[in-house]
Formats: structure tokens, sequence, C-alpha cells
């Protein structure tokens, strides 16, 4: 299995709701990244999981928080989203850290 | 700071027209510079790691190339599904590792 999945495709939700985004690879890969993109933007990296411990926070707000249950499960739960917070989410994994990435097809997320 | 740059922004081509995408690189010391693909909505999908200036490498119509400062890819022949916006990023030695992504060349291949 040479994929990296994410649940759900497309999410809409409320400024007070609380949601999560599933991501979940079996590569074996012990390093696994959020990213956010905008349209017409590049990736933008959030947070790295490296052997499952936080690794990098790119001073994302807290209302974004990641988890990373086990080796082949990264979570980041969502709470209290602003309208900016709108835009396609990307779960990828790599061997390790210095390693050629994989990403997921992505989660596209909005906020009312 | 490193810093990635790929030109030009938007590439249209007729089918079997060759051309190259460009991206140009700052970085304190490369540990590798990659190449992905992505469809509008979809995530990125990788196509190559170079790691040393010389390196080449090929797949089907495209082939990246990396000097010191920049890097190619080539698409020779290209078919309307090459469609697609083409992101460079480069990885330093030092420091966090991260992947520092080019703003993207966005490919149009008419038929």
């Amino acid at each position: 299995d040479t994929e990296v999945t994410q649940t759900p495709k497309h999410l809409v939700m409320g400024m007070t709701n609380k949601k999560s985004l599933k991501c979940e690879q079996h590569m074996g890969h012990r390093a696994m990244y959020w990213y956010k993109q905008k349209a017409k933007k590049p990736p933008e990296l959030m947070f790295v999981y490296s052997y499952e411990k936080l690794s990098i926070n790119e001073s994302v707000p807290s209302r974004f928080s990641p988890e990373c249950p086990n080796s082949s499960l990264l979570n980041l739960h969502l709470h209290a989203l602003q309208p900016e917070d709108s835009a396609l989410y990307l779960c990828a994994s790599s061997q390790l850290l210095a390693y050629e990435q994989f990403f997921g097809p992505g989660t596209r997320l909005t906020v009312l | 700071e490193d810093q990635v740059t790929q030109s030009p922004e938007a590439l249209r081509l007729q089918e079997g027209e060759s051309s190259s995408l460009n991206c140009s690189y700052t970085v304190s010391g490369l540990r590798g510079l990659f190449w992905y693909r992505q469809d509008p909505g979809k995530g990125p999908e990788f196509l190559f790691t170079l790691y040393s200036a010389g390196e080449e490498k090929e797949k089907e119509r495209l082939k990246a190339t990396l000097t010191k400062k920049e890097s190619f890819l080539h698409i020779t022949a290209p078919k309307p599904e090459d469609s697609a916006t083409y992101l460079c990023a480069v990885q330093a030695l030092q420091g966090a590792q991260k992947l520092v992504f080019g703003q993207g060349t966005r490919l149009t291949i008419n038929p």
C-alpha cells in the first residue's frame, strides 16, 4: 500500500462546531505532516510529527490541535474556526524527516 | 533565508510542443530538491528528488535536471493530460529540514 488517505474529502462547518480531520498511511513512514493550501498558493506547513512526537509547530493558532495516536494515524482537531480557515488541508508522510514526502488527496474545508 | 522562485507562473503549449520549467533556489546547503505535480483540488503527486548538481532523472515525458542554482523540468512532446501545476521545493541540510516551496508553474497543454 503506497497511499496516504484522508477523510473526509469535504467538510462544511460553522464557527462554533468541533470537527476532526483524519489521515492514515501504511507505508511504515515515521514522519507525518499537516499542510494548509489556499487557492493558487503552494502548501503551507502547519505541523510535523516524527516518531509520533510533535517536532514542528509553525505558530499555528490553538483552534487547530494535532494528534498522532500511533505511527499510522494523524488527526487534526478543529474548534472555533474562522471563515479565513477555509482551505484544502493536506496530510503527507515520509520515511523519515529528510526524505521525500507523499501527500494525501486532501480535505476541502469550508467554514461558514 | 531559503528561497525558491519558479518561472514562468503560467505556460500554455500546444500538444507536442516541448518546453522547460525553471526553479531557481537559494538555500544554505541543499539536502534535496523535489518536484511535484498537482491537479486542481488534489494533493501534490511526487515526481522526482535531486540531490546534487549534474544529477538528472526521467519519467515518461518529464526530465528533471539540477545545477548549483536552479533546476529545470523538461517536458518533451507533452499531451493534454500533462496539464497541471508543477511545484518545486527545496530542503536544507541544516535546521528543521522543512520543504520550502516555490509558487508553482501552471501548465496547460492544448490539444
